[in-house]
């Protein structure tokens, strides 16, 4: 067990709606990530907060945003949902901004019909 | 930039033989250099991290690896392969300046009784 939380495991939706994935950091981690995980393009970087502020973005497409609150969870908002965007969703949290392992959670796996 | 490269995409090994991964990354800095493991439906977990210390890195679950710079190689190995290796495997590069990580496309393990 990482100690990164999120939910939830499992979100099936339709093409064109909307979801938020939430994600909470391990016990003193400042830094969260998202990463998308398929099985056309691999594990993909989309998104990193630290302390509430935006830091990196990957290839996150503008139908995605990410925020990340006062208590340091996050949440992941997909909306105009297509079908390649199922996808295994994970968040990753590390004590820094600097080269500080990552630490996964459990992910959570989306499918759109 | 930094980029990572697995080269074998599939290795299939007996139980109690040796296990090789390779890997070989590209990196315009000093690199951080991870594997992790991911088990079917499961998240990634950490076995190991290269941050320009000790070039032979020992991990969890007996792995170890190597930073060789003159190869620029991080393969990771393992004495005798056990039944709950089969998984896959990621090598993954950090890099001062980035923020994020760089997976590698992912070697998958299958270990034969």
């Amino acid at each position: 067990d990482s100690g990164v939380t999120q939910t939830p495991k499992h979100l099936i939706t339709a093409t064109g709606q909307r979801v938020t994935l939430r994600c909470s950091p391990r016990s003193g981690d400042l830094s969260v990530y998202w990463y998308q995980q398929s099985l056309d393009q691999g594990l993909q970087f989309l998104i990193q907060y630290y302390n509430g502020e935006e830091r990196a973005k990957g290839n996150i497409l503008e139908r995605f945003s990410a925020q990340q609150f006062p208590d340091l969870h996050s949440e992941l908002n997909l909306s105009s949902l297509e079908l390649g965007d199922s996808a295994l969703y994970f968040c990753a949290s590390s004590e820094g901004v600097g080269r500080n392992e990552q630490f996964f959670g459990p992910g959570t796996r989306l499918t759109v019909l | 930039a930094q980029s990572v490269t697995q080269l074998d995409s599939h290795v299939s090994v007996s139980e109690g033989t040796p296990v090789l991964l390779r890997c070989n990354y590209s990196s315009s800095y000093s690199p951080s250099l991870f594997w992790y493991v991911q088990h079917p439906n499961k998240g990634l977990q950490l076995l190991l991290k290269y941050t320009s210390a000790a070039t032979l890195v020992k991990g969890i679950n007996g792995f170890e690896a190597e930073f060789k710079k003159s190869e620029t190689s991080f393969h990771l190995t393992k004495p005798s392969a056990h039944m709950s290796d089969a998984a896959e495997y990621f090598c993954v590069v950090s890099t001062a300046g980035r923020r994020a990580l760089t997976f590698g496309s992912g070697t998958r393990l299958q270990v034969q009784p």
